[in-house]
């Protein structure tokens, strides 16, 4: 079956931009997660969705970042007045239910001039 | 504060040699644990996990770790290391009743000829 999917692969951006990033989970996956890995770092938290409702997004930096999943399915991260600082890879994950390991997409690199 | 310690960045190992990596935590309570490998380009893989039960897990790709409870330790092996496995490897940990996963900064592994 087809893993997790991540939409675009890479993504370059100015400055002040809005740029949305998109996430496929594994079919029948209700749990979504996003996590952010800068450059020779481990991945850090920034949301999980259990179905349609962000159950924890104490990780999203501050409101310029936020996140859908309308559907229970596909999840889309959104950045706002994109700055340099926001450069780094974009990974998601999905697990068949809470509690239960999480299986990460390819990732998306983005990177802010 | 929850933290998860790598304190080797690189290691570089003989093909053919065994291999340990190291991986400390700080937690109140046994957290639910997981090696990740990342490979250029590539997602984060699941090498092996310990929610509880056995001290002595297997994985996948012939790696194996040991949680020891007394020094808050989950140290990843291979008894003979291949090229292929040269990579980025990540603890990580998740506290029980909680979703998010908590990243050490990695372990990069070279394996020379």
């Amino acid at each position: 079956g087809a893993g997790v999917s991540q939409t675009p692969s890479n993504k370059v951006t100015e400055k002040g931009k809005y740029v949305e990033l998109r996430c496929d989970p594994i079919s029948g996956h209700t749990a979504l997660y996003w996590y952010r890995q800068s450059l020779g770092q481990g991945p850090e938290f920034l949301i999980y969705f259990q179905g349609t409702g962000a159950a924890d997004d104490s990780g999203l930096p501050n409101d310029r970042f936020f996140a859908v999943r309308p559907e229970g399915s596909v999840s889309t991260l959104k950045i706002q007045r994109t700055e340099r600082g926001d450069s780094a890879v974009y990974l998601c994950a999905s697990s068949p239910g809470a509690q239960e390991t999480q299986y990460f997409g390819p990732g998306t690199r983005l990177l802010v001039l | 504060a929850q933290s998860v310690t790598q304190p080797d960045i690189h290691i570089t190992v003989s093909e053919g040699a065994s291999l340990e990596l190291r991986c400390n935590y700080s937690y109140g309570a046994t957290p639910y644990l997981f090696w990740y490998v990342q490979s250029p380009g590539q997602g984060l893989q699941l090498l092996l996990k310990y929610f509880s039960g056995d001290t002595l897990v297997q994985g996948i790709k012939g790696f194996e770790a040991e949680f020891k409870r007394s020094q808050s330790s989950f140290n990843l092996r291979k008894p003979s290391v291949h090229w292929s496995d040269a990579a980025e490897y990540f603890c990580a940990v998740v506290r029980p009743g909680f979703q998010k996963l908590v990243f050490g900064t990695g372990t990069r592994l070279l394996v020379s000829p």
